[in-house]
């Protein structure tokens, strides 16, 4: 069974530009949750989407932004990069439940 | 509001040391608890978890009982490989009838040879 997949691995952005990550969640589950891992800092909860609908937000400027796709992959977007926003960001999916994250790798984003 | 609290890092232990990284959480209702664990440059792994008082999670050597009266879920390892070098995070989920996780902010471990 192939687990969360997250595209890219690294990405490297001009402050100022826009970043698009994508995740693939597990074959399943409906639910997608992302998190920002800044350098050196815990995992902060960004968005979680379920069925297409977002669900809940994290405490992040509306320039951070997300949709939920029919096959329930997911893209987060951040506009008007700044050097802070730089970190690994890390999707995770879970069935409806809830119960049972999954992580991705995550997508290392680098903002100069 | 629902939190958990870790104790900081780093933690530099030998190989075949005891491992004990404490966990505290502050929720309402009956969340489930986790370990996940960190290795460098990768996402991060379910390590265990617990889904209710008493339960105690166990993996790869790792352990972590869920005590409700005092409210913690603290890991501990008899004897530390230096592979288990790592950052583990706890984690709680079901609180306030959310799926969301909430996790501590991570304890980094290193284990010298």
């Amino acid at each position: 069974e192939a687990g969360v997949t997250q595209s890219p691995t690294h990405l490297i952005k001009t402050r100022g530009q826009q970043a698009t990550l994508r995740c693939s969640p597990i074959s399943g589950h409906t639910s997608v949750y992302w998190y920002q891992q800044a350098l050196g800092l815990g995992l902060q909860f960004l968005l979680w989407y379920d069925e297409g609908e977002e669900r809940n937000r994290g405490n992040f400027p509306p320039r951070f932004s997300g949709r939920q796709f029919p096959n329930y992959s997911s893209e987060l977007n951040v506009n008007a990069l700044e050097l802070e926003d730089s970190a690994l960001y890390l999707c995770a999916s879970s069935p409806l439940s809830g119960y049972g994250y999954t992580f991705g790798s995550g997508t290392r984003l680098t903002v100069v | 509001g629902n939190s958990v609290t870790q104790m900081e890092g780093p933690v530099t232990l030998s190989e075949e040391a005891f491992l004990t990284i404490n966990c505290t959480y502050t929720a309402t209702g009956y969340p489930s608890l986790f370990w996940y664990v960190q290795y460098p440059g990768e996402g991060l792994q379910l390590l265990l978890k617990a889904t209710k008082a008493d339960d105690k999670g166990s993996n790869k050597g790792f352990e972590a009982t869920y005590r409700k009266e005092t409210t913690s879920f603290h890991l501990e390892k008899g004897s530390v490989q230096v592979s288990d070098s790592a950052v583990y995070f706890c984690a709680l989920s079901g609180a306030s009838g959310t799926y969301k996780y909430i996790f501590g902010t991570g304890t980094r471990l290193k284990v010298l040879a």
